[in-house]
């Protein structure tokens, strides 16, 4: 096992696109994290899951933006009609179980132009 | 409000010079206090938690109740040091993490 893993790395999208991000746990890790880093930023935290469920989610996400994780395996987060505000490094960590460290993934680079 | 604050963006020490990497947060509760760091080119990986009390790759951080702080210190530093360190906290009740802004250190040579 690698790690957590990301696809994809990069993604250039025009104002209004809508995009999707994957993120592929360590396996047998239970909870999935997603977090949003700009630029001058630590990492923002934006929502995580329990297996399937979704536990918790920042007020940083809007109404168009959607996390899954149909399976308890792994996850994936839409924006829609995205805007130039969203242009961010997308991190996602697993962990396994509740308290436990948190590992991240290399990171979804987006630019909306 | 939950926060934490890392005072300095950019910190330069010289190779074999002790180093202190600055940390205070805000939290109504006992919150768990980390120190995550990112090499160039890597994903951001944990360095040290304080309930682990451990000293990693020589680093070492107190946390101070009284104070609210939690640096992170090494006595003498080395070039591999150089990277960008976040200081973070979560929760008694969850599991999210509240991160600084992360502080840049630059070890001379």
């Amino acid at each position: 096992d690698t790690g957590v893993s990301q696809d994809p790395r990069h993604k250039i999208t025009k104002r209004g696109q809508n995009v999707t991000f994957r993120c592929d746990p360590i396996s047998e890790h239970n909870r999935l994290y997603w977090y949003r880093q700009t630029l001058g930023q630590g990492p923002e935290f934006l929502t995580y899951f329990q297996n399937e469920a979704q536990l918790e989610k920042s007020r940083l996400l809007s109404d168009r933006f959607s996390a899954e994780r149909p399976k308890g395996s792994f996850s994936t987060l839409e924006i829609q009609r995205t805007e130039q505000g969203d242009s961010a490094m997308y991190l996602c960590a697993s962990s396994l179980e509740h308290r436990e460290t948190q590992y991240f993934g290399p990171g979804t680079r987006l630019l909306v132009l | 409000a939950q926060r934490v604050t890392q005072p300095e963006k950019l910190l330069s020490v010289f190779k074999g010079a002790p180093v202190e990497l600055k940390c205070n947060y805000s939290y109504s509760g006992s919150p768990e206090l980390f120190w995550y760091v990112q090499y160039s080119r890597q994903r951001l990986q944990l360095l040290l938690r304080h309930i682990s009390r451990e000293s990693i790759k020589g680093f070492t951080a107190d946390l101070n109740k009284g104070e609210t702080s939690f640096h992170l210190k090494k006595p003498f530093a080395q070039e591999e040091d150089s990277a960008m360190y976040y200081c973070a906290l979560s929760g008694s009740r969850d599991d999210k993490i509240i991160f600084g802004k992360g502080t840049r250190l630059h070890i001379l040579p």
